[in-house]
């Protein structure tokens, strides 16, 4: 069984400070992992995935292997980064369903 | 730019009654998905679909059902409406490779729903 596990409910960090939302995964084979970020009174849009490699927003992502981890970066936190975050894993193959974690929700103060 | 559009906002029903649930995408995509939203759970896929007519359970099924009788209109229902099912819904859909992105899913704005 494939499952994604997000241990913060809530993060709470200053503007400027360095922001990292933790992503655990288990799965047998190889996944596909993703971020998706729902601002206040906006839908749930992707933000990067990680075979993209990507960087948006000023946010990376980081699939380790090794530490089945895919946690969330960005150098300098903005208040406009406040938001529910998820991660969310789909194994090869099976196109298209998304298994999400339980979501940690970032909140920048001044 | 995907819309995906549900039918109702927000949605008041007493225990026992029949709900529908309707979602339109206008992008053509081929799967379509039903997800409840609950705070500290995330999002529980109810059920999806890959096709016209066609559906696959997700994790929580149970009280649930859906239909897709339209490739863009993907329905639903609750049977008989119990206050456990009191929920924030969202509707998602998303392009079948190699057509479309791998699995980036465009959604709905959610229907709350409050069962007494």
């Amino acid at each position: 069984a494939q499952r994604v596990t997000q241990p913060e409910k809530l993060l709470s960090v200053f503007k400027g400070a360095p922001v990292e939302l933790k992503c655990n995964y288990s799965y047998s084979g190889s996944p596909e992992l993703f971020w998706y970020v729902q601002y206040s009174r906006q839908r749930l849009q992707l933000l990067l995935r990680h075979i993209s490699r990507e960087s948006i927003k000023g946010f990376t992502a980081d699939l380790n292997k090794g530490e089945t981890s895919f946690h969330l970066k960005k150098p300098f936190a903005q208040e406009e980064d406040s938001a529910m975050y998820y991660c969310a894993l789909s194994g090869r193959g099976t196109a298209s369903k998304l298994t999400f974690g339980t979501g940690t929700r970032l909140q920048v103060t001044l | 730019d995907v819309k995906v559009t549900q039918s109702s906002r927000y949605l008041v029903k007493r225990t026992g009654e029949k709900v529908f649930l309707e979602c339109v995408q206008d992008m053509d995509h081929e799967n379509m998905f039903w997800y409840r939203q609950d705070p500290g759970l995330g999002l529980r896929l109810i059920y999806f679909s890959y096709d016209v007519k066609m559906k696959e359970k997700g994790d929580i099924p149970e009280g649930y059902s859906v239909s897709r009788e339209k490739k863009e209109r993907f329905s639903l229902i609750l049977e008989s409406a119990s206050t456990n099912q009191t929920s924030m819904y969202l509707c998602a859909s998303s392009l079948s490779p190699p057509r479309g992105t791998y699995n980036e899913q465009f959604f709905g704005p959610g229907t709350r729903l409050t069962v007494l």
